[in-house]
């Protein structure tokens, strides 16, 4: 069955430092792969999406993440983390099924920032 | 455009009792979802929709119904409430199967 893990529940960095949340996900097929920030109180924004191709991808807020099919990844990084930072992440994958694209997410990373 | 709204954004109901959330998006997307949101457990989709008149179930459709007869609506029913379906629900929209789906920003409610 499909799914997707994040391991860590909440992390801590000071602000400045660098960031680096971990996703791992399981899916037959090629993944379409998401992440997806929520402020509190908020809906989801999205982050960035890797679909095919340059397996670095670029997203908003100076924000990047790495596709490594051979582990069944798809970190998301950020050199210098501000306090506007401090939110909880959620990794996706999204499963085609009847000529729609399912997200399955992860349980989320809740990210706080120490100035 | 105000993207995706949902409303209400608070609801206490009480076990057995029925209601509807309402969502709209006025991006003239095709697709749109309802999801579940529990602590852990990230979020969930209940039902989703693939063009007007057209839905299917998701991973938890129980207790939940849905139909879509205006591009732009696609309310959720609750037809007896259970504290099971205490839970902050959200509704997204996307252009195509494969795009970015817009989140509205969501509706908390409590059965009690």
């Amino acid at each position: 069955a499909q799914s997707v893990t994040q391991p860590d529940i909440h992390i801590t960095v000071s602000e400045g430092a660098s960031l680096e949340l971990r996703c791992n996900y399981s899916y037959g097929a090629t993944p379409y792969l998401f992440w997806y920030v929520q402020s509190p109180g908020q809906g989801l924004q999205l982050l960035l999406k890797y679909f095919s191709g340059d397996t670095l991808v670029q997203g908003i807020k100076g924000f990047e993440a790495e596709f490594k099919r051979s582990q069944s990844s798809f970190n998301l990084r950020k050199p210098s983390v501000h306090w506007s930072d401090a939110a909880e992440y959620f990794c996706a994958v999204g499963t085609l099924s009847g000529g729609y694209n399912k997200l399955i997410f992860g349980a989320g990373t809740r990210l706080a920032v120490h100035p | 455009n105000a993207g995706v709204t949902q409303t209400p954004k608070f609801q206490v109901l009480k076990t057995g009792q029925s209601m509807t959330l309402q969502c709209a998006q006025d991006m003239n997307h095709e697709y749109m979802s309802w999801y579940r949101q529990d602590p852990g457990m990230g979020l969930r989709l209940i039902h989703y929709s693939v063009g007007a008149g057209i839905t299917d179930q998701g991973e938890v459709p129980n207790g939940y119904n849905v139909s879509r007869s205006t591009t732009e609506d696609f309310p959720l029913r609750l037809l007896s409430a259970a504290p099971s379906q205490t839970s902050v629900y959200f509704c997204a929209s996307s252009s195509t199967s494969y795009n970015e789906q817009f989140f509205g920003p969501g509706t908390r409610l409590t059965v009690l």
